[in-house]
């Protein structure tokens, strides 16, 4: 595609639910990364993948977030039992492979809880 | 730990003055630097980026230079104009992990 893309878009879910986010890259990146961005407050890093492998997951508040990104190309991330505090918009951002350092983003899903 | 710390927004400017906006991070090793937009109701676009000491950015008029000694990456433009009215975001990283500012949103009134 053009861009990266994420579905949905918006997300309204009750605390304790399991929620999954999608994220499309860019065709032929193999660099994508997963951030969460509360209100007022910058991009946090949660999860780089190159290729189907997570390279650094350091950024994962706690376990019960999990990313995959089976095939390459399209990353789901994974909360389980959701709570209040993990309402936020997730950005995903892919980039063009092993030494390239520019990141497009995506237009990033918005997660409630409620 | 490494992290970045932009000035606190909102900015608020008239048509055609000079922009300021301050970023200093703290890195254990060499990061790329860069400067991001987020203009309303759409996503974080690359702005410009410095990949080494001394490199100077450049996009749309907006300028930074990568300063070593001072840990610094300022953003400016000589001449902002209404359609630049956005929130910027300074930011460092390598290929596997960035760090981002906490954004700074500029006003521009005409």
């Amino acid at each position: 595609g053009a861009g990266v893309s994420q579905t949905p878009s918006n997300k309204v879910t009750e605390k304790g639910k399991y929620v999954e986010l999608r994220c499309d890259p860019i065709s032929g990146h193999t660099a994508l990364y997963w951030y969460r961005q509360s209100l007022g407050q910058g991009p946090e890093f949660l999860i780089y993948f190159q290729g189907t492998g997570a390279a650094d997951d350091s950024g994962l508040p706690n376990d019960r977030f999990f990313a995959v990104r089976p095939e390459g190309s399209v990353s789901t991330l994974k909360i389980q039992r959701t709570e209040r505090g993990d309402s936020a918009v997730y950005l995903c951002a892919s980039a063009g492979g092993l030494g390239t350092d520019t990141q497009y983003f995506g237009p990033g899903t918005r997660l409630t809880v409620l | 730990g490494d992290s970045v710390t932009q000035m606190e927004g909102p900015v608020t400017l008239s048509e055609e003055a000079f922009l300021t906006i301050n970023c200093t991070y703290t890195a254990t090793g060499y990061p790329s630097l860069f400067w991001y937009v987020q203009y309303p109701g759409e996503g974080l676009q690359l702005l410009l980026k410095a990949t080494k000491a001394d490199d100077k950015g450049s996009n749309k008029g907006f300028e930074a230079t990568y300063r070593k000694e001072t840990t610094s990456f300022h953003l400016e433009k000589g001449s902002v104009q209404v359609s630049d009215s956005a929130v910027y975001f300074c930011a460092q990283g390598d290929f596997n992990k960035f760090y981002f500012g906490s954004g700074t949103k500029l006003n521009v009134k005409p």
